[in-house]
């Protein structure tokens, strides 16, 4: 079975640009996430799609978005890029169930990241 | 809200040595609690993963990990290192029903000849 895929692997920004990274979770996989990750801060949770819909989301601001395909197919969006944002992104999918449901195991399966460098 | 600590942020092993790495979490119930491992310019990848049921769990390439309430640790082990296994080491842990998880800092495990 074919693991999570994210594209690009790398990309070089400038400031004010935006960007658009894309994740392809597991076959049979409903749930996509995405973490940001930096020497810094480490990995900050981003936010969480199930079944197109944002199910849950982390603290950071508007100009970070997402959007999930009928696919499970999920991107993510920054726009108006500050140096700030430069790290790596992480996709992890799940199987996805209901929150809450003790089927949930929480597991994630993480792809490779998308390298993000802003100029 | 949850957390989790790493105290460690670097740690040197000999080759051959045995390993402890710590994690301590923060969180109201019985979480569920895991170890990932990241190798240079890749994702995570799962060591192990703790639900319920024996607190003592084992994971992939000979890891373990032993859950202790008492002390909201979860503690990854393994009783002889490679070099192979020198990377950054992270623990996790979510909420029971939700895929959400909050992870440390991570520990940067390196190992000496």
């Amino acid at each position: 079975k074919a693991g999570v895929t994210q594209t690009p692997r790398y990309l070089i920004k400038t400031r004010g640009q935006q960007v658009t990274l894309s994740c392809s979770p597991i076959s049979g996989h409903r749930s996509v996430s995405w973490y940001q990750q930096t020497p810094g801060q480490g990995l900050q949770f981003l936010f969480e799609y199930f079944s197109e819909t944002q199910r849950n989301k982390g603290n950071f601001p508007g100009r970070f978005s997402g959007r999930q395909f009928s696919n499970s197919r999920s991107e993510m969006n920054v726009s108006t890029l500050e140096l700030g944002d430069s790290a790596l992104y992480l996709c992890a999918s799940s199987s996805g169930v209901a929150d809450g449901s003790l089927a949930n195991t929480g597991e994630l399966f993480f792809g490779e990241g998308s390298r993000l460098t802003v100029l | 809200a949850q957390s989790v600590t790493q105290p460690d942020i670097h740690i040197t092993v000999s080759e051959g040595a045995s390993l402890e790495l710590r994690c301590n979490y923060s969180y109201g119930a019985t979480p569920y609690l895991f170890w990932y491992v990241q190798s240079p310019g890749q994702g995570l990848q799962l060591l192990l993963k703790y639900f319920s049921g024996d607190t003592l769990v084992q994971g992939i390439k000979g890891f373990e990990a032993e859950f202790k309430r008492s002390q909201s640790s979860f503690n990854l082990r393994k009783p002889s290192v490679h070099w192979s296994v020198a990377a950054e080491y992270f623990c996790a842990v979510g909420a029971r029903g939700y895929s959400t998880l909050t992870f440390g800092k991570g520990t940067m495990l390196l190992v000496s000849p």
